[in-house]
């Protein structure tokens, strides 16, 4: 029951910036964007989140749409160990209720980057 | 910190028999869940918990229980395993806040023979 959308592959080369989208049509305003990333055999690691504004940290850039409905993972320069799947989902902290903790994953992005 | 720790990182099942995945967090986090990942699938989840003493199901909750006793503990029982069970499972927790990212164990890799 994943909200968001996202391919389920893409290819880069090395050291070229890498935009990996995600759709979220039924967005609600107090949804918050988060990023993940899979590296082979391991569990998923955080990667950025945000709310509404583009946001930046060590690992990557987020930029969100305007209305919201869709966002972009950026990897400025990718290397050969940001080949992982790449999830994005969207974490509600409106209601303390039953709709607070299920954080759906689906199947993500896979990555694939060329030397 | 040891962040998220499963055990056992690995488990061969016959089918029928019973077992317990264990999760612990040292972190005080107040929310934690399980996903199963299978080829293909993505993560999905199954149980989630806000609290000591509050789950709730995700989406393929069926033949798994839990509970949560404690704040650092969040273990997830397979009363009678199937085949259809062997997967991966990935244990995850946070605080309850939006700014607060997931933080994952490293997985245990089940097979229900």
């Amino acid at each position: 029951d994943a909200k968001t959308t996202q391919p389920n592959s893409m290819e880069s080369n090395e050291e070229e910036p890498v935009h990996l989208p995600c759709n979220h049509s039924t967005i609600s305003g107090t949804d918050y964007i988060h990023w993940y990333r899979q590296l082979p055999s391991q569990g998923p690691e955080y990667v950025i989140h945000g709310l509404t504004s583009n946001v930046n940290n060590r690992m990557a850039s987020l930029a969100i749409a305007e209305d919201r409905k869709s966002s972009t993972l950026i990897l400025h320069r990718a290397t050969l160990r940001d080949a992982a799947v790449y999830y994005c989902i969207l974490r509600d902290q409106a209601d303390r209720g039953s709709t607070l903790g299920r954080l759906y994953f689906g199947r993500g992005t896979q990555l694939t980057v060329w030397p | 910190n040891a962040g998220v720790t499963q055990t056992p990182k690995f488990q061969v099942l016959k089918t029928g028999q019973s077992m317990t995945l264990q999760c612990a967090q040292d972190m005080n986090h107040e929310y934690m869940s399980w996903y199963r990942q299978d080829p293909g699938m993505g993560l999905r989840l199954i149980h989630y918990s806000v609290g000591a003493g509050i789950t709730d199901q995700g989406e393929v909750p069926n033949g798994y229980n839990v509970s949560r006793s404690t704040t650092e503990d969040f273990p997830l029982r397979l009363l009678s395993a199937a085949p259809s069970q062997t997967s991966v499972y990935f244990c995850a927790s946070s605080f309850v806040g939006v700014n607060s990212p997931l933080h994952f164990g490293n997985g245990t890799r089940l097979t229900v023979t």
